[in-house]
């Protein structure tokens, strides 16, 4: 079946640093989402990609969707500590079904 | 609008049992997809129901099922617990209709096994 990874797992950065995760899925997706996971939280919608190629930015945040439409990364200018979390991407890759990412979980130090 | 309820938010149950978990989705939504999420798994998808319908089934043995009533709500159904079991059960919905929209989630139910 339908598998996506990413990577890091894990990232330690120090406040100010950029951070960015990458998405990789086994099948070309027809969209991607993201979302974050504060601790003890439950995941939150960031945004969704359709395009192949797309670029959205959302303040300090910016996700891009690969040519190929199989891979995804989202990258963070300037972490702060309200940037701590874990970060999802999700794939559909047909039948309506989302398939997430094992996620990457981002500590910010002062 | 109010978020997705779920409820009981932490449950203890011992190997055997079945356990039901309950889900309002958020008003107007009436796709309910199921999660589960584990420290070694990640989140796996259960499955989704839409109009009362399962329309999606992820990779979970048949002691997992789940239902959704005309108002939207759903419940999940898991039977004979077994220790493996224990994890936080998300439930999230959706507007979508044809298409694929962002889930909104429910803050969980931790279900412990013992």
């Amino acid at each position: 079946g339908q598998q996506v990874m990413q990577i890091p797992q894990y990232q330690h950065v120090q406040e100010g640093e950029d951070f960015t995760t990458y998405c990789n899925s086994s099948t070309t997706l027809s969209n991607i989402q993201w979302y974050k996971q504060r601790p003890g939280g439950h995941p939150v919608f960031l945004i969704q990609l359709v395009k192949s190629g797309e670029v959205k930015k959302q303040k300090r945040l910016t996700f891009q969707f690969g040519e190929a439409k199989k891979n995804s990364s989202l990258h963070i200018t300037a972490t702060q500590t309200t940037d701590v979390g874990t970060y999802f991407c999700a794939g559909e890759g047909g039948g309506n079904k989302l398939t997430f990412g094992t996620g990457t979980q981002l500590k910010v130090e002062l | 609008k109010a978020g997705v309820t779920q409820t009981p938010r932490y449950l203890i149950k011992t190997r055997g049992q079945q356990v039901t978990l309950s889900c309002s989705p958020i008003s107007g939504h009436r796709s309910v997809s199921w999660y589960q999420q584990t420290p070694g798994q990640g989140l796996q998808f259960l499955f989704e129901y839409f109009s009362e319908t399962q329309r999606n089934k992820g990779n979970f043995p048949g002691r997992f099922s789940g239902r959704q009533f005309s108002n939207s709500r759903s419940e999940m159904n898991v039977s004979t617990l077994e220790l493996g079991d224990s994890a936080l059960y998300l439930c999230a919905s959706s507007s979508v209709g044809t298409g694929l929209y962002e889930q909104y989630f429910g803050p969980g139910t931790r279900l412990t096994v013992t």
